[in-house]
């Protein structure tokens, strides 16, 4: 079946460097995406998410991209913090409702 | 405002026994659903309820239940719990375009 998959398990970064999380899907016509991040002993946490309709979205420190044509989302954290470590996962949502995860990447910082 | 909240936080229970697993959330969000998160995968949908007393099952159903008798609460039942059922279990409720997770059950099953 369709899912949606992130190219790598983990990822370690120095401390303030910029970090790029990956993320591929399989649904052409999935329209909404978002990216969780979930600390060691506690729930995903919402950090951005993006329609189809867009190709970048921005938050604060975060930038998520997205490209239709190769069916691939990414992720980007400006100026990693420890804060930051975490494991970090994208979702698609299918239908009105329903929410299907990637399996996640952990991204370590490096003081 | 707590958001969700889910009990136990961590249980261990021996083959065969029965439990309930607590979801209540106070955002007034009719979507409320349970994953389970296993080492090393993402999280997979078990059920879900979109409204008062209408449930469906999700990616994995086998071996749990669910009802929603009211808006807040969301339980889910192990009627004869197995190893495989060992994990870490989330609730989420979903309103405004966004989900919201509640801190996790740690579940084990010997």
């Amino acid at each position: 079946g369709e899912s949606v998959g992130l190219h790598l398990p983990t990822l370690s970064v120095q401390e303030g460097d910029n970090s790029i999380i990956n993320c591929a899907y399989s649904n052409s016509a999935s329209d909404y995406f978002i990216w969780y991040k979930q600390e060691s002993g506690k729930g995903p946490q919402f950090i951005i998410d993006i329609r189809s309709n867009m190709d970048k979205r921005q938050g604060q420190r975060v930038t998520v991209l997205l490209n239709k044509t190769v069916k691939h989302l990414s992720l980007q954290i400006a100026a990693t913090q420890p804060g930051d470590s975490a494991v970090y996962f994208c979702a698609e949502l299918q239908g009105a409702q329903k929410l299907v995860f990637g399996q996640g990447t952990r991204l370590t910082i490096n003081p | 405002n707590a958001g969700v909240t889910q009990t136990p936080k961590f249980q261990v229970l021996k083959t065969g026994q029965s439990m309930t697993l607590q979801c209540a959330q106070d955002m007034n969000h009719e979507y409320m659903s349970w994953y389970r998160q296993d080492p090393g995968m993402g999280l997979r949908l078990i059920h879900y309820s979109v409204g008062a007393g209408i449930t469906d099952q999700g990616e994995v159903p086998n071996g749990y239940n669910v009802s929603r008798s009211t808006t807040e609460d969301f339980p889910l039942r192990l009627l004869s719990a197995a190893p495989s059922q060992t994990s870490v279990y989330f609730c989420a409720s979903r309103g405004s375009g966004r989900s919201f997770f509640g801190p996790g059950t740690r579940l084990t099953v010997l």
